[in-house]
């Protein structure tokens, strides 16, 4: 069974552009979750999608967003980037079964200069 | 809002040595508890869970960690640790009962394992 796919792996923008991010679930799940991970803050809930509706949403400012297509793929877009936007972004599939059995994809790291 | 503390930020442990990684958490009602373990430029990988039952916990690649409600803690253990145990490990904590029908995880700030040969 294919794992979580994250694309792409590794990007660098300029202050002020928007990025789009991918990750494609594992097959069946129809819960994503999207985390950013940063050296001073750690691990921080960006948002939960489940049958292409937001569910949860961390304490993010509005310029982080997301969706969810009927196929559980999702994307997470972040405007006017900023350089603490700088960061790991990972993304996490669940089925609905247990309660935070997260599986996460590798990542994709964004670098804002 | 939940908390999780990691109390060491690095543990350096020999090869064989057993280790001990320490977690607190802030919430009074009844959580869930997971470690998660995080290699080099990988994503997260689902170490062990609580959700119920017996307190001690069994996980993969020999690791267990015991629930302790009176003292708020899940702390991770492993008798004898291998090289190829040096990673991150966090722990972390999702309320079952939030309502949102989510299963947003709050995270420690993680404990970077070094075994040393």
């Amino acid at each position: 069974k294919a794992g979580v796919t994250q694309t792409p792996r590794y990007l660098i923008k300029t202050r002020g552009q928007q990025v789009t991010l991918s990750c494609s679930p594992i097959s069946g799940h129809r819960s994503v979750s999207w985390y950013q991970q940063t050296p001073g803050q750690g691990l921080q809930f960006l948002f939960e999608y489940f049958s292409e509706t937001q569910r949860n949403k961390g304490n993010f400012p509005g310029r982080f967003s997301g969706r969810q297509f009927s196929n559980s793929r999702s994307e997470m877009n972040v405007s006017t980037l900023e350089l603490g936007d700088s960061a790991l972004y990972l993304c996490a599939s669940s089925t609905t079964g247990f309660a935070g059995e997260l599986f996460f994809g590798e990542g994709s790291r964004l670098t804002v200069l | 809002a939940q908390s999780v503390t990691q109390l060491d930020s690095q543990v350096p442990v020999f090869e064989e040595a057993p280790v001990e990684l320490r977690c607190n958490y802030s919430s009074s009602v009844s959580v869930y508890l997971f470690w998660y373990v995080q290699y080099p430029n990988q994503g997260l990988q689902l170490l062990l869970k609580y959700l119920s039952g017996s307190t001690l916990v069994k996980g993969i690649n020999g690791f267990e960690a015991e629930f302790n409600k009176s003292q708020t803690s899940f702390h991770l253990r492993k008798p004898s640790v291998h090289i190829s145990d040096t990673a991150e490990y966090f722990c972390a904590v999702s309320d079952p009962y939030s309502g949102a029908g989510s299963y947003q995880l709050t995270f420690g700030k993680g404990t970077k394992l070094s075994v040393i040969p």
